[in-house]
Parts: structure tokens; C-alpha cells; sequence
């Protein structure tokens, strides 16, 4: 089972930052968390992952609380292509297996 | 793009039937992890390969097998099919086993009747 609670859906204007947020109560110390994108039945796209630490890339930004119970993905300036769900995952390290709860619908408004 | 290729795109077939379902993963990529999307259970893992060898397996019925071949393609076989098995069938690779990011293809939507 899914180890992360996610909104069903969240709106965000065109060129504003896009911040989807992520629950994970229940992380063990070994455990990261991952974000990946699927577009419209498209194959998910991974965007990033992190421990403890904020991670940022090209791509997106991840913001995890010092309890390391919740995290948010920033997107800084969402544009119609970003419009997806967004799935967060906790995940051992490179662990073979990704198991995706429902994530998170993402419509961006122009 | 993510260098991942799935055959067919669309599949439609009966009740009782046997499909196979084709990857290619990217080049140099030696892992290959099969998921299937349905609209009732969303994105499921079914099993992995690693250089020819499975890897691990999840909620893969008995009824589906797969395999990896020596040239590191990968096939997915679900035979007796039941309606319930119409899904989208993703395929994806990485380079090694245990990877942080896994490149998925376009998959394979299967359409039982």
C-alpha cells in the first residue's frame, strides 16, 4: 500500500508556482521520497527525490519538513504542460519497485 | 522520449485470449519493470527483470508470465484473459537494479472483450 496522502486535485494559474503538498507520517529513516509525473496516460516522467534535505533541479524544487512527515513539490512557474498527476512516493533507496498510490491531479489555469 | 519502446500501442482481443506484450528498453539499460494502470486499482507493479533474471516480483496474477531475453528485451505474456484485465500496460528501465530513476515507455493499453 501507498505510504503518502496526496490531495485528489489542486488548480493552479499559468505562471504561478505550482506547490503540491504530501503527507508521509509513517517514513522510516531509510526511506525517501520520490516525485514522479504521469501526462495524461502517458508513461510516468521522474522529476525528484530526497532524503532530509531540500533538493532542487530543473525541473522542480522539494521542500521536506525536519521531521521529514511531509514534503512539498514546488513547481516555480507552471505552464499548460505541467497539468498532470503528480505522484509522491516513499521509497528504501533505490529500492526496485515503485509502488504509486493515487497522486495528486494538477490542472493549470491560463 | 524516454528511449523505451512498447509494442503494440493498442491491443483488442477476447475473453480466453493470450496476448504478448513487447519492451525495449533503452540502451544500455539492463532492469526492466513491468506496471499496470486500471482504473479501479491506478498504477500497480507486476514484476522485474535484471539481465535476463527476475528481480522482483508484485501483484502479478498467475496467469501473466514474462521474461527477458539475452538481448535485454523484455515480454509480457497474459493468457485466459478476463475483462478485468483491460489496462494500460507500462513498461520501464533502468540501468541497474536498484535505481533512483526508472524511464517508462508509452505502453500498451489492452482493450478485452
Amino acid at each position: 500500500d501507498a505510504k503518502t496522502t496526496q490531495p485528489p486535485s489542486m488548480d493552479c494559474a499559468e505562471g504561478r508556482a505550482a506547490n503540491l503538498p504530501c503527507n508521509h507520517s509513517t517514513i522510516s529513516g531509510n526511506e525517501y521520497v520520490y516525485w514522479y509525473r504521469q501526462i495524461h496516460s502517458q508513461g510516468p516522467q521522474y522529476i525528484i527525490h530526497g532524503l532530509k534535505n531540500n533538493e532542487t533541479n530543473e525541473m522542480a524544487s522539494l521542500i521536506i519538513t525536519e521531521d521529514r512527515k511531509s514534503s512539498t513539490l514546488i513547481l516555480p512557474h507552471a505552464t499548460l504542460r505541467d497539468t498532470a498527476v503528480y505522484y509522491c512516493i516513499v521509497r528504501v533507496f533505490r529500492d526496485d519497485k515503485i509502488i504509486f498510490g493515487k497522486g495528486t491531479r494538477l490542472h493549470i489555469l491560463p | 522520449d524516454s528511449g523505451v519502446t512498447q509494442t503494440p500501442k493498442h491491443l483488442i482481443t477476447a475473453t480466453g485470449q493470450r496476448v504478448t506484450l513487447r519492451c525495449s528498453p533503452r540502451s544500455g539499460d539492463l532492469s526492466v519493470y513491468w506496471y499496470q494502470q486500471s482504473l479501479d486499482q491506478g498504477l500497480q507493479f507486476l514484476i522485474q527483470y535484471y539481465n535476463g533474471e527476475e528481480r522482483a516480483k508484485g501483484n502479478i496474477l498467475e496467469r501473466f508470465s514474462a521474461q527477458q531475453f539475452p538481448d535485454l528485451h523484455s515480454e509480457l505474456n497474459l493468457s485466459s484473459l478476463e475483462l478485468g484485465d483491460s489496462a494500460l500496460y507500462f513498461c520501464a528501465s533502468s540501468v541497474v537494479a536498484s535505481s533512483n530513476e526508472q524511464f517508462f515507455g508509452p505502453g500498451t493499453r489492452l482493450t478485452v472483450l
